[in-house]
C-alpha cells in the first residue's frame, strides 16, 4: 500500500493551460504539504494544511489554489501556467511534528 | 527565521571512505530533525529522526546523526560508504509545537564511485 500517492507522476503542458495533481495519503495523518522542488533540488514549501484547514501559504502566486476535500487529500490546481512552473511538486503528510511522508511527486514541464 | 544549512553542496567520494555532511539550523524554539535522502529520479525517504534523548541516533543503511544542541547541528555520518549511497541528502527541521512546516537544507549531492 502506497502511503501518500500523488498523480500524475509526469505532466507536460503548454503555457497557459490549468492543470491539477491530486494526493491522497492513507496514514491517518493530519496535516499536509505540497513542496515544490526545483532544479537545483531545492525544497521549499507552498502550502500546509492541518484537517482541512489552510494553515501556511509561503508567497505563492494565486495561481496556485490548492484544496482539501477531506483530510485523506490534498489537491494542487494550477491556473495560467507558466515556464517558470516546471519543476517537480512533491506532496507530503505528518501527524503532528513526527517526520514527514512523501509521495513520489509529479514532474511538471511547461512547454 | 527559522533556516537550515548545508554547508557541503557536492561530495565525491571513494567506496569505503567515512562520510560526514555538515547540519546547521537556526530556530528559537525546540525542533525536531531530521535527514531525508533522494535517490536518482525517485521521492524523499526519511533516513534518521531526532525528537529527544540520547543525541546520537543511527538510521538505515547505517547511517548515524549527532545532535549537538549548543551548535545547533545535526551532522549526519556514514563509517564506510557504497556506491548504492550515491544520492542527494537533505537536512531538515520542524518545531515541535504551533506551526508543523518542514525547513529544508539546500541538500548535498553525494557522489560514491565505485
Amino acid at each position: 500500500d502506497t502511503a501518500v500517492s500523488q498523480t500524475p507522476k509526469y505532466l507536460v503542458t503548454q503555457m497557459g493551460n490549468d492543470k491539477s495533481i491530486k494526493c491522497e495519503q492513507n496514514l491517518g495523518h493530519d496535516t499536509m504539504y505540497w513542496y515544490k522542488q526545483d532544479s537545483k533540488k531545492f525544497l521549499k514549501i507552498m502550502f500546509s494544511y492541518n484537517n482541512k484547514e489552510l494553515i501556511i501559504n509561503e508567497t505563492v502566486p494565486n495561481r496556485f489554489s490548492p484544496k482539501s476535500p477531506d483530510k485523506a487529500h490534498l489537491n494542487l490546481h494550477i491556473n495560467s501556467l507558466e515556464l517558470g512552473d516546471s519543476a517537480v511538486y512533491f506532496c507530503a503528510s505528518s501527524s503532528r511534528s513526527a517526520e514527514a511522508f512523501f509521495g513520489q511527486g509529479t514532474r511538471l514541464t511547461v512547454v | 527565521a527559522q533556516s537550515v544549512s548545508q554547508h557541503n553542496h557536492h561530495v565525491i567520494l571513494s567506496e569505503a571512505a567515512s562520510l560526514e555532511l555538515g547540519c546547521n539550523y537556526s530556530y528559537g524554539g525546540t525542533v525536531n530533525l531530521f535527514w531525508y535522502v533522494q535517490y536518482p529520479g525517485q521521492h524523499l525517504q526519511l533516513l534518521l529522526k531526532y525528537f529527544s534523548g540520547d543525541p546520537l541516533v543511527k538510521g538505515i543503511k547505517g547511517f548515524e546523526a549527532e545532535f549537538i544542541k549548543s551548535k545547533f547541528s545535526f551532522n549526519l555520518r556514514k563509517p564506510s560508504v557504497q556506491w548504492s549511497d550515491t544520492a542527494e541528502y537533505f537536512c531538515a527541521v520542524t518545531p515541535t509545537s504551533g506551526t508543523y512546516k518542514y525547513i529544508f537544507g539546500t541538500g548535498t549531492r553525494l557522489k560514491v564511485l565505485a
